[in-house]
């Protein structure tokens, strides 16, 4: 059955840089997209970025375009999401969740399966 | 950039029928998705491609998308279906887009 399961919660320093991981399994890796949204506590969903699980072609919010970075290890099933330069404004859930495209090589889709979400808190 | 526009709020009674609205430009030559999400869960896809059900969910589940309005309808609503929904729609310069979120209270 489909899995996609996140790393655990995070405490970081204002400044730092955070690294969440999400394994995925179940499913032929290279037909899908994963996709990082997260929530603030008290908020709505905020899309962040999204990589294609064929050819690790990249899209990211153009808010979070410089501090985050989507990266794959294909081999391993595994995509990283990495933000930089913490705030407090960052404290938040973050899950990654499996896109399928409407078409292989284009970037829409629907977010069919989700992680379980990894709480990353920033505080001094 | 482009952008989603839910109710904030919208009470049912049990066994009525609710509709929750997603308001946005030339929305109806997207496609749109639907999440529903209950406190402390991850999000759950319920509706895909306007008016498409995945795999278990339930029938009572339906949506329509044109001009500029999406709309989620729950028929026979369930206690089991408050919670809060998301709409999505992708646009090419903002990529993903959420809505606002709309608390559905069922009374």
């Amino acid at each position: 059955q489909v899995q996609v399961v996140q790393s655990g919660a995070e405490v970081k320093k204002p400044g730092a840089s955070v690294k969440v991981s999400c394994k995925a399994s179940g499913y032929l890796f290279g037909n899908y997209g994963i996709s990082w949204v997260r929530q603030a506590p008290g908020q709505g969903l905020e899309w962040m970025g999204w990589i294609s699980g064929h050819n690790g072609d990249t899209t990211y919010a153009q808010n979070l375009q410089g501090r985050v970075t989507l990266t794959i290890d294909t081999s391993a099933t595994t995509i990283y999401m990495e933000l930089r330069n913490l705030t407090s404004d960052d404290t938040a859930v973050y899950w990654c969740a499996r896109v399928d495209m409407i078409a292989l090589g284009v970037t829409e889709g629907h977010f069919d399966y989700w992680g379980q979400g990894t709480l990353v808190t920033v505080s001094s | 950039s482009y952008e989603l526009t839910q109710p904030p709020s919208v009470p049912v009674s049990p066994g009525q029928t609710v509709s929750i609205t997603c308001s946005g430009d030339e929305l109806g030559e997207r496609y749109v998705s639907w999440y529903q999400q209950k406190p402390g869960q991850s999000p759950v896809l319920v509706i895909y491609q306007d008016r498409k059900r995945p795999s278990g969910i339930p029938e009572r589940f339906s949506g329509s998308n044109s001009g500029n309005t999406a709309t989620l309808t729950i028929s026979g609503t369930q206690t089991l279906d408050e919670a809060d929904y998301y709409c999505q729609a992708w646009d090419s310069y903002s990529a993903y887009v959420f809505g606002t979120g709309t608390k559905v209270t069922v009374l």
